[in-house]
């Protein structure tokens, strides 16, 4: 069964570092999304991805965050200048086209952890 | 404005109790409703959708518009059961809203 695969698991960075997590979606998927999870906190939404542009984007979602899309298979989420509140799990998720069977794939998600 | 409550964030109950886990919404439109899952040290996935209407793993949801909920509930809660549940909202954009997640403990 296609997956939605991310990388890394795990990155430790110092605070002011840039970050990439990088996401694989399923192959015929339209919708892409990257929600972050401070530890025992809610899923947050950052951002949504459609036809190669953002489609919607949070607060959270600052200058510092920034997603690309650059070989029609991966889709990244860059952070430029890391904080200490950047820490959580970021999750990848990604979903068809159709409406009506909205469901979305989550990837199992990048540990982030900024020192 | 899009909004998913869920009113509790842990739940116990005994293996065979019933188990009923909150979601109340906030929608203009006609809403998609979703309950995915979290067990521990997984990636969230779908347990079940209202468009379906399936019972996935002995939980069921019915959404009721008049109140605006979509409650999960499973009449005998079993150990495996044990996990995050989000109540997820899919909106204008094909935007997804989810809710703070109840965190369901099963005492065996």
């Amino acid at each position: 069964e296609p997956e939605v695969t991310q990388t890394p698991s795990h990155q430790v960075t110092q605070m002011g570092q840039e970050v990439i997590l990088r996401c694989v979606p399923i192959s015929n998927h339209l919708y892409f999304y990257w929600y972050r999870q401070i530890l025992g906190q809610k899923v947050e939404f950052l951002v949504s991805f459609y036809n190669n542009e953002i489609s919607e984007k949070s607060e959270i979602f600052d200058d510092q965050f920034s997603v690309e899309r650059p070989d029609g298979s991966n889709f990244t989420l860059k952070i430029r200048s890391t904080k200490l509140e950047d820490s959580a799990m970021y999750f990848c998720a990604s979903r068809t086209g159709t409406r009506s069977t909205g469901e979305l794939f989550f990837g199992e998600g990048s540990r982030l952890t900024v020192l | 404005a899009q909004r998913v409550t869920q009113p509790e964030k842990l739940l116990s109950v005994f293996k065979g109790a019933p188990v009923e886990l909150k979601c109340n919404y906030s929608y203009s439109g006609s809403p998609e409703l979703f309950w995915y899952v979290q067990y521990s040290r997984q990636r969230l996935q779908l347990l079940l959708r209202h468009i379906s209407r399936e019972s996935i793993k002995g939980f069921t949801a019915d959404l009721n518009k008049g109140e605006t909920s979509f409650h999960l509930k499973k009449p005998f809660a079993q150990e495996e059961d044990s996990a995050m549940y989000y109540c997820a909202l899919m909106g204008v954009g094909n935007q997804f809203y989810f809710g703070t997640g109840t965190s369901l403990t099963v005492i065996p």
